[in-house]
């Protein structure tokens, strides 16, 4: 079964940063691009970031562009969100997902909350 | 990035068929074939139920089907049930390897 698990999620502080991470598994990790998608409590979704099939190249939604940085290591099966300079407005559930061209899957989703 | 435009509610009794529009610009969805659209209950992720335009994953009912005449993409379900009761978002490649979703559509079943 094709999979996608998140974690990392949790409470930081406005100004903090946090990793969350994806680990894939039931499919060959390194020939599909990948994805990071956020969804804020009661709104719709909005993708941040992809990367290609070797993590040569990275493209950022303008609202996280210089904050959020999305990587990958083929050899873990996993691809991974840095985030950094967390805004209140950063609070989310955020998802992994696989080539959103394409019948791939979804993570379930690990939650973020940016808080004092 | 401006957000596809889809209707913010429908609604509809039991078997009887809907349609969402889903209309982006000539910059997404009127150039290319990569839409998407998702079913999401309160508190789940989003599951696929048609990518491409108009293709259905493995296990997806055939009640659900998808099509684009331009600018416009449209997701129709047939013989609605209680179950089919949701959110429904599309989204769109655009150029730059960036993708772009819909408001999303909330589905009561009435």
């Amino acid at each position: 079964e094709e999979q996608l698990v998140e974690s990392g999620g949790g409470l930081v502080q406005p100004g903090g940063s946090l990793r969350l991470s994806c680990a894939a598994s039931g499919f060959t990790f390194s020939t599909y691009w990948m994805t990071w998608v956020r969804q804020v409590p009661g709104k719709g979704l909005e993708c941040l970031a992809n990367i290609n099939k070797d993590g040569s190249e990275e493209y950022y939604v303008d609202s996280v562009r210089g904050r959020f940085t999305i990587s990958r290591d083929n050899a873990k099966n996993s691809l991974y969100l840095q985030m950094n300079s967390l805004r209140v407005e950063d609070t989310a559930v955020y998802y992994c997902a696989r080539d959103l061209n394409y019948n791939g899957p979804w993570g379930q989703g690990t939650l973020v909350t940016v808080s004092s | 990035q401006s957000a596809l435009t889809q209707p913010a509610s429908v609604s509809a009794s039991p078997g009887q068929s809907i349609t969402i529009s889903c209309t982006g610009t000539s910059s997404d969805v009127g150039v290319y074939n990569f839409v998407s659209w998702y079913q999401q209950y309160p508190g789940k992720a989003p599951k696929l139920i048609i990518y491409g335009v108009s293709n259905r994953p493995s296990g997806v009912s055939n009640r659900f089907s998808g099509s684009k005449s331009g600018n416009t993409a449209s997701l129709t379900i047939s013989g609605l049930q209680t179950e089919d009761e949701a959110d429904y978002y599309c989204s769109s490649y655009r150029t730059t390897y960036t993708w772009i979703f819909g408001g999303g559509t909330k589905l009561t079943v009435l």
